[in-house]
C-alpha cells in the first residue's frame, strides 16, 4: 500500500510569513493528491484537488504543487485563521490514504 | 445544499457493537459514494472504506475489513457503519464524507465520537 509522509509534523509561523509543507508518496501517484485543512473541533475541509487546483472559495494564498511522489502546499502571507492541521490524501484509488498531517501554529 | 448529518456520540462497552448513521440531503443519494474516515484523538485521518448507495457495493481498507460493515437505506437516504467487537483502539471520531467527482472529499458530516469504556 502507498504510504503518504508529511513533513514537518509541526511548524510555528508569524502572520504574514510564507510557509511550505511537504507530502511524499511512497509510489508514483501522478497528480492524484488532495489537501485538507482541519481546525480543532471541526471536520476537514477540502483545499486543493489534483495536486494544484484550489477548491471553490479557497483563498488564492493557498497553492498546491508537485507530481509523482513529491507534493507541496504553500500558504503565502499566512493569516491567523490559517492555524490548523493540514493533511494530504492520495485520491482516486483504493486505499485513499491520508498523510500524518502538519500542524501549523501561529506565533 | 449537500448536507451529511451524523448520529450523536456513543458510549459503548468493550466487546459490543455500535451502528453509526449518516443521513444525506441536498442531492440524489444514489448518485455518489459515501466514504467513512476514522480519526483517533489527536491523530491523523484513516480511510475506512466506501459504499455505492445505488448497488450496495463496498470497498474496505484491509485494516478495517473485519471491523466495519457499511450499509445504506435508500428509502431514508441514510448510510450506516457498524463497528464490531469494540476495544479501546476503536475510540475515535468517525466521519462520513462524500466524494465530489473531479475534486475530492468536498462534503463531510460533523463526526460521531465513539468512546469504548466499561
Amino acid at each position: 500500500n502507498i504510504v503518504m509522509t508529511q513533513s514537518p509534523k509541526s511548524m510555528s509561523i508569524s502572520v504574514g510569513d510564507r510557509v511550505t509543507m511537504n507530502c511524499k508518496a511512497s509510489q508514483n501517484v501522478g497528480n492524484n493528491i488532495a489537501w485538507y485543512q482541519q481546525k480543532p473541533g471541526q471536520s476537514p475541509k477540502l483545499l486543493i484537488y489534483y495536486a494544484s487546483n484550489r477548491y471553490t472559495g479557497v483563498p488564492d494564498r493557498f497553492t498546491g504543487g508537485g507530481y509523482g511522489t513529491d507534493f507541496t502546499l504553500t500558504i503565502n502571507s499566512v493569516q491567523a485563521e490559517d492555524a490548523a492541521f493540514y493533511y494530504c490524501q492520495r485520491i482516486y484509488n483504493s486505499p485513499w490514504t491520508f498523510g500524518g498531517g502538519t500542524k501549523l501554529e501561529l506565533k | 445544499q449537500v448536507n451529511l448529518l451524523q448520529s450523536g456520540a456513543a458510549l459503548v462497552k468493550p466487546g459490543a457493537s455500535v451502528k453509526l448513521s449518516c443521513k444525506a440531503s441536498g442531492y440524489t443519494f444514489t448518485d455518489y459514494y459515501i466514504h467513512w474516515v476514522k480519526q483517533s484523538h489527536g491523530k491523523s485521518l484513516e480511510w475506512i472504506g466506501y459504499i455505492n448507495p445505488n448497488s450496495g457495493y463496498t470497498n474496505y481498507n484491509e485494516k478495517f475489513k473485519s471491523k466495519a460493515t457499511l450499509t445504506v437505506d435508500k428509502s431514508t437516504n441514510t448510510a450506516y457503519m457498524e463497528l464490531s467487537r469494540l476495544t479501546s483502539e476503536d475510540s475515535a471520531t468517525y466521519y462520513c464524507t462524500r466524494w465530489l467527482p473531479g475534486y475530492g472529499f468536498a462534503y463531510w458530516g460533523q463526526g460521531t465520537l465513539v468512546t469504548v469504556s466499561s
